[in-house]
């Protein structure tokens, strides 16, 4: 049980455009579910949490008009990199739980390369 | 956000080792600690969930204690097999706050 599914795995792109990364909770509803990245040798950074229903709350320093968030149903939510540039390129992993304090479910991460 | 640091930041041993990695966090207003293990490819593992001072978790080989007063946690690994190789993270929070999560230690378990 609680399973989560990440996709794509990674991605590859121009600078400019956009990308979107879907997280799915498989067999439990996620009223919660967070995104965070990774840059190398560095720890997992929380972007954002977003509840199902409600605006992502971001993390200080996250743009949210530049990594836009939604989480339309209790096993969905996605992230989109919009007018992605070269730093953008990171490992971004998304994880699910049944509330804010409970023990998070990761899927397998997204390595995003922006060219 | 807290200031979690895990030590050491990587560690090889051989099969059949015991071996042992720290997670520090500040004290004050501690609610849970999380330990994940992180193999390469896969999704983070959820480990542990420890609330108590003075808890102790056990999971076959592995098992983790807390201190919340002096703020920390050690995970244990008993006879370190191969499969044992992963990035172990720790993950405090306080109240409702979401987890932080420390930079984890890689460890590499040799034939």
């Amino acid at each position: 049980g609680a399973v989560v599914s990440q996709h794509p795995s990674w991605v590859i792109c121009k600078s400019g455009t956009s990308v979107k990364i879907e997280c799915r909770s498989l067999d439990f509803q996620a009223t919660t579910m967070f995104w965070y990245r990774q840059f190398p040798k560095q720890s997992l950074m929380l972007m954002a949490t977003s509840n199902e229903g409600s605006k992502a709350t971001y993390e200080q320093g996250v743009e949210k008009d530049k990594f836009l968030i939604n989480h339309a149903s209790l096993t969905l939510s996605t992230l989109t990199v919009t007018s992605a540039h070269p730093e953008d390129s990171s490992f971004y992993i998304c994880s699910a739980s049944g509330r804010a304090a409970d023990t998070q479910y990761f899927g397998p991460g997204t390595r995003l390369t922006v060219l | 956000i807290l200031n979690v640091e895990q030590s050491p930041q990587s560690l090889h041993v051989q099969e059949g080792d015991s071996t042992n990695f720290t997670c520090s966090f500040p004290s004050s207003n501690f609610y849970a600690l999380h330990w994940y293990r992180w193999e390469t490819a896969k999704s983070p593992e959820a480990l542990f969930v420890m609330t108590l001072n003075g808890d102790e978790k056990k999971k076959g080989r592995i098992s983790a204690t807390l201190n919340t007063k002096e703020g920390y946690s050690y995970l244990y690994i008993k006879g370190s097999q191969p499969e044992d190789s992963a990035t172990y993270l720790c993950a405090p929070h306080s109240g409702y706050s979401t987890l932080t999560f420390g930079k984890g230690t890689m460890l590499l378990v040799s034939p």
